[in-house]
C-alpha cells in the first residue's frame, strides 16, 4: 500500500533558526512528489514538484530535496511569515490524484 | 473566477441529513478532485473527474457519498444520511488535463454533523 510519512508532527523554531521537514515514502511507482504549504482555514498552496532523486527546488527560504526513499524540506532563516502546515504528497498515477502525510505543522516565534 | 470557489464554506447539520457541497473550478480547468481533510491530517482523495465523467472514484468511502459534474464544470458533492464520522473540511481542486502544477485547490468546506 502506498504510503507517505512526515515528521516531525509539530516543529517550533526561533525566527533565523534553519531547520528541516522530513517526507517518508513508501510506493509503488512515484510519478512526482508535491509540497504544499497549507495556511488555518484555508487550502493548501503548491510549493514545489520533484520527480527524480537528486533532484532540488528552491524559493526563497525553502529548498526542496529528493532522493529515492524521502524528501526534505529545508527551511533556511525562517521568518513567523514562515508559519503554516507543510504538506507532502505523492502521485503515483496519471489521474493526479494525490496521496498525502498527515503534515508538519510549523511555527516561527519573532 | 480567479480560483477555486467553495460553497458553503461552513455547514452545520444533523446527523441522518443529507447535504450539498458545491465546487466552481478556474474556468477553464477540465480536472477536478475532491478531497477530505480531518483535523490535523492530510488531505484524503475521495474523486477525480476529467469533463463530465469521474475517472477515478476509488476514494469514496461508501455508497451514501456521490458526485456530479454534468456540465464539466461546477461539481457538487453529496453526502446522504450524514454521519457524525462525516465532520471534516471538504477539499475541492482543479487543474488543467491532470497536470499537478496548476492544480489549485479551494479554501474548503467546514461539514460538522451534530
Amino acid at each position: 500500500e502506498d504510503q507517505v510519512t512526515q515528521s516531525p508532527e509539530a516543529l517550533r523554531l526561533q525566527e533565523g533558526e534553519s531547520s528541516s521537514l522530513n517526507c517518508s515514502y513508501t510506493v509503488s511507482g512515484l510519478r512526482g512528489l508535491f509540497w504544499y504549504r497549507q495556511d488555518p482555514g484555508k487550502g493548501p498552496e503548491f510549493l514545489f514538484t520533484l520527480y527524480s532523486a537528486g533532484e532540488e527546488k528552491e524559493k526563497e527560504r525553502l529548498k526542496a530535496t529528493l532522493t529515492k526513499k524521502e524528501s526534505f524540506l529545508h527551511i533556511t532563516a525562517p521568518k513567523p511569515e514562515d508559519s503554516a502546515t507543510y504538506l507532502c504528497a505523492v502521485q503515483t498515477s496519471n489521474t493526479g490524484k494525490l496521496i498525502f502525510g498527515q503534515g508538519t505543522t510549523l511555527q516561527v516565534k519573532p | 473566477g480567479a480560483g477555486v470557489s467553495q460553497t458553503p464554506s461552513n455547514k452545520v447539520t444533523e446527523k441522518g441529513k443529507y447535504v450539498e457541497l458545491r465546487c466552481d473550478p478556474i474556468s477553464g480547468h477540465t480536472a477536478l478532485y475532491w478531497y477530505r481533510q480531518s483535523l490535523g491530517q492530510g488531505p484524503e482523495f475521495l474523486i477525480y473527474f476529467q469533463g463530465t465523467g469521474a475517472a477515478d472514484d476509488s476514494g469514496l468511502p461508501n455508497d451514501r457519498f456521490f458526485a456530479v459534474r454534468p456540465e464539466g464544470s461546477v461539481s457538487t458533492l453529496k453526502i446522504q444520511r450524514t454521519e457524525r464520522g462525516d465532520s471534516a473540511v471538504y477539499l475541492c481542486a482543479s487543474s488543467l488535463r491532470g497536470q499537478i502544477y496548476g492544480y489549485t485547490f479551494g479554501s474548503g468546506t467546514r461539514l460538522t454533523v451534530v
